[in-house]
């Protein structure tokens, strides 16, 4: 069973602090990751996307692959009360052109005013 | 907004009624993927249309079943409708191709089914 894991949280961080969440996977044909937002009653968004070992900046938004460890993590910096949603971790497999993405069940995040 | 639209929004059918979902995928992608969400958990791949045909399979049973138009909209079809089958169900738009760079998946809004 191809898994990725999350802690569901909630994860409670004050207004202005770094958020960080945290996703591991099992399957080591994983290559590609994202990390989508979900507020209540919504479809995911779509937030960043990695691929390569390493950081990817865009914003307050930080991803960070370690493929070796498998582990994918988001650090959001100067948390805002509208970034108070759940956070889904998905990985791809890049195998025969087929991009099904395997979700893990998310975390709640909620940034304290 | 990422231009993916789905209807109806909301839905509710009786335990083993039919019910047919529709997805218009962002201009100038090529491929559907269609996601069951249950409460409380992440998307449940269910599978993926590319040029008018299935491109792989989640575990589902044959009673979901699928179609791509040309213009690549899609229609994901539930035969039987138990209980479990209630939940938010996604499509997402994407581009495949020989030199897409990009595996990313843009979700519309989904319809929320409930089955009784």
């Amino acid at each position: 069973q191809k898994e990725v894991e999350q802690n569901s949280g909630p994860l409670s961080v004050p207004e202005g602090a770094i958020a960080s969440l945290n996703c591991t996977y099992s399957d080591r044909g994983s290559q590609s990751f994202f990390w989508y937002r979900q507020y209540s009653g919504k479809s995911p968004e779509l937030i960043m996307s990695i691929y390569s070992n390493g950081d990817k900046e865009d914003g307050r938004f930080t991803a960070q692959l370690n493929k070796a460890s498998q582990y994918v993590s988001l650090l959001i910096r100067d948390s805002q009360p509208s970034d108070s949603a759940t956070y889904l971790c998905a990985a791809c497999p890049m195998d025969t052109g087929r991009r099904a993405l395997t979700f893990g069940s998310g975390t709640r995040l909620q940034v304290q005013p | 907004e990422t231009g993916v639209t789905q209807s109806p929004t909301h839905l509710i059918k009786t335990r083993g009624q039919q019910v047919t979902l529709r997805c218009s995928s962002q201009s100038g992608h090529n491929t559907v993927s269609w996601y069951q969400q249950a409460l409380g958990q992440g998307p449940q791949f269910i599978f993926q249309y590319y040029r008018e045909e299935e491109n792989g399979r989640g575990n589902f049973p044959p009673r979901f079943s699928g179609l791509q138009f040309p213009n690549y909209s899609s229609e994901l079809n539930v035969n039987a409708l138990e209980l479990d089958d209630s939940a938010l169900y996604l499509c997402a738009s994407s581009l495949a191709g020989l030199r897409d760079a990009s595996y990313e998946q843009y979700f519309g809004p989904g319809t929320r089914l409930t089955v009784t």
